[in-house]
């Protein structure tokens, strides 16, 4: 089946611990995104990814490191997480960077920092 | 960059009545246009895109329409059923730069059995 995988799915975590969200799809998709998600905001991107090697920031990179050493691994890296963080975070994925292409979410990460 | 407004924020529908949720865009270049439909504890779901040569498309009992010159475009969903209560977002890509998904803020649709 066709999908896109992030774990954990819940996290409470207290701030400055540094955290690692994986996200992984199975569809050999070249262009892989991470957004958050909060209340009267809507999605928000984060950094993505054209492809392996190649990454850079979305609207709302403070805070957030990815890197890109496999087609199918994007992983999102909190490296001293604030409270500001907690959020619920989404990786997505479609075939190519080209504009008119479906794109593909995964279930959710939630993030709670203390 | 592409802004994408939202309306309205929440649409109360009876069973069997329709429901239509209205996006705006700013960006003339904006050529691709999808819905996605959010459950809870779920991620956002394609359920139904169009492109910018087309008008409307209609899949079953969803249908979008697209109208360029004002930069708008509308979700449609007929005879509702309880199941089709959620949060839907709308969002447009503009060519160049990063292709990014420019997302509105999301409709919460409640129908009402």
């Amino acid at each position: 089946e066709a999908q896109v995988t992030q774990n954990p799915r819940y996290l409470i975590t207290v701030t400055g611990k540094k955290l690692t969200v994986t996200c992984s799809q199975n569809m050999n998709h070249e262009y892989m995104s991470w957004y958050r998600q909060d209340p009267g905001l809507g999605l928000r991107q984060i950094y993505y990814s054209m492809n392996v090697e190649v990454t850079d920031k979305g609207d709302v990179p403070e805070g957030y490191k990815v890197s890109r050493k496999e087609k199918r691994n994007f992983p999102l890296i909190l490296e001293s997480p604030s409270p500001n963080q907690t959020s619920l975070y989404f990786c997505a994925s479609r075939l190519t960077s080209g504009s008119n292409q479906p794109q593909h979410f995964g279930d959710g990460t939630r993030l709670s920092i203390l | 960059g592409e802004n994408v407004e939202q309306h309205p924020s929440t649409l109360s529908v009876q069973e069997g009545d329709s429901a239509v949720i209205k996006c705006t865009y700013s960006d003339s270049a904006s050529n691709y246009f999808p819905w996605y439909k959010q459950e809870l504890g779920k991620g956002p779901q394609l359920i139904i895109d169009i492109r910018s040569n087309v008008g409307e498309k209609k899949d079953q009992r969803i249908a979008v329409t697209l109208n360029k010159t004002a930069k708008h475009f509308s979700l449609h969903i007929t005879e509702t059923q309880p199941e089709d209560s959620a949060v839907y977002f709308c969002a447009a890509v503009s060519e160049g730069g990063n292709n990014r998904l420019a997302f509105g803020k999301g409709n919460q649709v409640v129908v009402i059995p």
